[in-house]
């Protein structure tokens, strides 16, 4: 059974950058159709997509987001990754990381971290 | 951006009783919709994809329907363990994939 779970600070200064580790076991994250993303929800709002990444290394990103998010692979880790840079409170939230499933259209979110809460303050 | 809308936002069901929630496009995004569950401390799961697809072991008691922009989440006979918040999600018009807003279905 695929897992997925985040690791990293959570807490970050202001201005500072936020970087989660995503820890996939139980699948190689080399696997086709499938992509690598990361959504948020900040406390009492709703789920936002951020974006993902292929195992190849190309990348996909929420407009909103792009100019301050990056991601990447490690393949021999079977891990992933994603760096926000310039945060602010907004960016408090719990950040989930997902496998993306590719399908005609888009992507679905078939298998979910549990999730971890970040919280940007001084 | 297509922003999806959920309503009601909170449902309250007796168990054994059938709840159905609502989900609208503000656009259409065919059957490009699925539907997800989030149970406090878990990670959310998804149910429903192509508006009206099972994921793999979801009960039989989830249905979905609707295309266009209009879409509806139906449990048949609610068990126990299905109270939790339910996710709309559009994937056919990306970046960005959007979500609704949530409905929180509770116990009467």
């Amino acid at each position: 059974q695929l897992q997925l779970q985040e690791s990293g600070p959570r807490v970050v200064k202001p201005s500072e950058t936020l970087s989660l580790t995503c820890i996939v076991s139980g699948g190689s994250i080399s696997s086709s159709p499938y992509y690598w993303g990361w959504i948020r929800q900040p406390p009492g709002k709703g789920l936002e997509w951020i974006g993902s990444v292929y195992y190849a290394g190309s990348s996909d990103y929420n407009p909103s987001l792009m100019s301050r998010v990056t991601f990447s692979v490690d393949r021999s880790k079977n891990h992933f990754y994603m760096e926000m840079t310039s945060v602010t409170a907004a960016d408090t939230a719990v950040y989930y990381c997902v496998r993306e499933k590719k399908t005609v259209s888009g992507r679905l979110f078939d298998y979910w971290g549990q999730g971890a809460l970040v919280t940007v303050s001084s | 951006e297509i922003v999806m809308t959920q309503s009601p936002a909170t449902l309250s069901v007796s168990p054994g009783e059938r709840a159905t929630l609502s989900c609208r496009a503000s656009q259409s995004v065919s059957s490009n919709l699925a539907w997800y569950q989030h149970k406090p401390g878990q990670a959310p799961r998804l149910l429903i994809f192509r508006a009206s697809t099972r994921a793999t072991g979801i009960p039989v008691r989830f249905s979905g329907s609707g295309s266009g922009t209009e879409f509806t989440l139906t449990i048949s006979s609610l068990q126990s363990e299905d109270f939790a918040v339910y996710y709309c999600q559009q994937y056919d018009s990306w970046p960005p994939f959007t979500f609704g807003g949530g409905t929180r279905v509770e116990f009467k």
